[in-house]
């Protein structure tokens, strides 16, 4: 079974900061997700990605396969980016089956 | 396209009776999965299909049953609701990731189930 943990849990951070959210898996993997939740619960597909890296506005999802470990980043970062933010690999690491959570980070923008 | 739709948003239960959430999504996605989110536990896996006719066991599955009779339909039972069940549901849907296919994934809006 695939373990996925996230860092850091909490982070607040300054309206405009360069936010970095980490994940590392325990398996080989296809994929992996990063998704965002705000409050109200909401779950919204950011990225999936299995190499290198994707950009979209300013969100960045970066991985590295043989370490096993992806980032996420937030340029010039707005308090509309306060949410959780969660990354999800293959249950067995696969890709055919269901998804193992990291428990999320939980960001906060101040003003 | 509506995408994934579940309903009920919210359920209250008493111990030991049962009940189904419905989860269904109208852009024929092949893979469907439910999940539980608890705090501090974060989203665990129930139950998963990756087709039709096809269902399989997850992280926590026990209390649970399913079933894909259609590609659009993937229900998820509670046969004798505990207190310990009480929790959010999130069922999602996806395509493989291959060829025209991203693999992004689509989350229905979630079910608050209290088991009292």
């Amino acid at each position: 079974k695939n373990e996925v943990e996230q860092s850091p849990q909490n982070l607040t951070a300054q309206e405009g900061e360069f936010i970095t959210i980490n994940c590392s898996y325990s398996v080989g993997i296809s994929a992996l997700h990063w998704l965002q939740q705000h409050p109200g619960g909401g779950i919204v597909s950011l990225f999936m990605l299995s190499s290198g890296k994707k950009k979209h506005g300013r969100l960045i999802a970066t991985i590295n396969i043989q370490e096993k470990h992806s980032s996420l980043h937030i340029t010039a970062s707005h308090p509309r980016d306060s949410a959780v933010y969660i990354c999800a690999g293959p249950h067995s690491g696969g890709g055919a089956d269901g998804l193992t959570f990291g428990k999320g980070t939980h960001l906060i923008i101040q003003p | 396209n509506a995408g994934v739709t579940q309903t009920p948003k919210f359920q209250v239960l008493k111990t030991g009776q049962s009940m189904t959430l419905q989860c269904a999504q109208d852009m024929n996605h092949e893979y469907m999965s439910w999940y539980r989110q608890d705090p501090g536990m974060g989203l665990r896996l129930i139950h998963y299909s990756v087709g039709a006719g096809i269902t399989d066991q997850g992280e926590v599955p026990n209390g649970y049953n399913v079933s894909r009779s259609t590609t659009e339909d993937f229900p998820l039972r509670l046969l004798s609701a505990a207190p310990s069940q009480t929790s959010v549901y999130f069922c999602a849907s996806s395509y493989p990731a291959s060829g025209a296919h991203t693999g992004e994934l689509f989350f229905g809006e979630g079910s608050r189930l209290t088991v009292l």
